[in-house]
């Protein structure tokens, strides 16, 4: 089975503020792929990153950036001098190879609302 | 432009009724998913689909159902026994293993 937690439901912090969305996830599997989405007030969501479970270089994008740690199965994003528009609710999501060709499940978290107050 | 579309956009349903929602991909890809979500319940699978005539139930499929007779067509029925249908629906889809997902606009139905 597989699972994507987000234990923060809600974050609010001031404009310029850095601020970390936490995604902890679970598997047995040692091949996996992992996403940040963003979903903006008009609710289509945007893809931000992908991970492969064998790469563990951190990603910076920006004023984005990613830490994935396999030995603590986390894979949390942190935007820095953050702004107004940043406010949105963000998704980590989690999929696994299967072992012979077929549909891969994609499992999300229960989002981070994140709100930028100017 | 290459895209997902879902329609309606808006959609209202009486109790008891079964109700369609459309989702259209021109992006040729394979895998297409169907997603419900709740205000703080995140975004939760419904079914999914690797290839045409076939299909996965996920986690929360009682109560709907889907076909996939087209591979750029994935069509969800919300049947009268889903007992609380009234949700944001969102139909995502991908190309290959391990690429990220790519998702319509969504369709906010509301039983009334």
């Amino acid at each position: 089975a597989q699972k994507v937690t987000q234990a923060q439901t809600e974050i609010s912090v001031v404009e310029k503020e850095d601020v970390t969305l936490d995604c902890v996830y679970e598997t047995r599997d040692t091949t996996y792929y992992l996403f940040w989405y963003k979903q903006p007030p008009s609710g289509e969501l945007v893809f931000l990153i992908r991970r492969n479970s064998f790469d563990e270089q951190n990603e910076i994008s920006g004023r984005y950036s990613w830490n994935f740690q396999k030995s603590t199965s986390s894979f949390n994003f942190t935007i820095t001098a953050s702004q107004v528009v940043d406010s949105a609710v963000y998704f980590c999501a989690l999929t696994l190879l299967p072992i012979i060709q077929g549909a891969q499940k994609l499992v999300f978290g229960q989002g981070t609302r994140l709100t930028i107050n100017p | 432009d290459g895209g997902i579309t879902q329609s309606p956009k808006y959609l209202f349903r009486k109790e008891g009724q079964n109700v369609t929602l459309s989702c259209e991909q021109n992006l040729n890809h394979d895998a297409m998913y169907w997603y419900r979500q709740d205000p703080g319940q995140g975004l939760r699978l419904i079914y999914y689909s690797q290839i045409v005539n076939d299909f996965q139930k996920g986690d929360i499929a009682e109560g709907y159902s889907v076909s996939r007779e087209k591979k750029e067509s994935f069509p969800l029925t919300v049947t009268s026994a889903q007992k609380n249908p009234t949700a944001f629906y969102l139909c995502a889809s991908r190309q290959g293993l391990g690429t990220e997902a790519f998702f319509g606009q969504g369709t906010r139905l509301t039983v009334v």
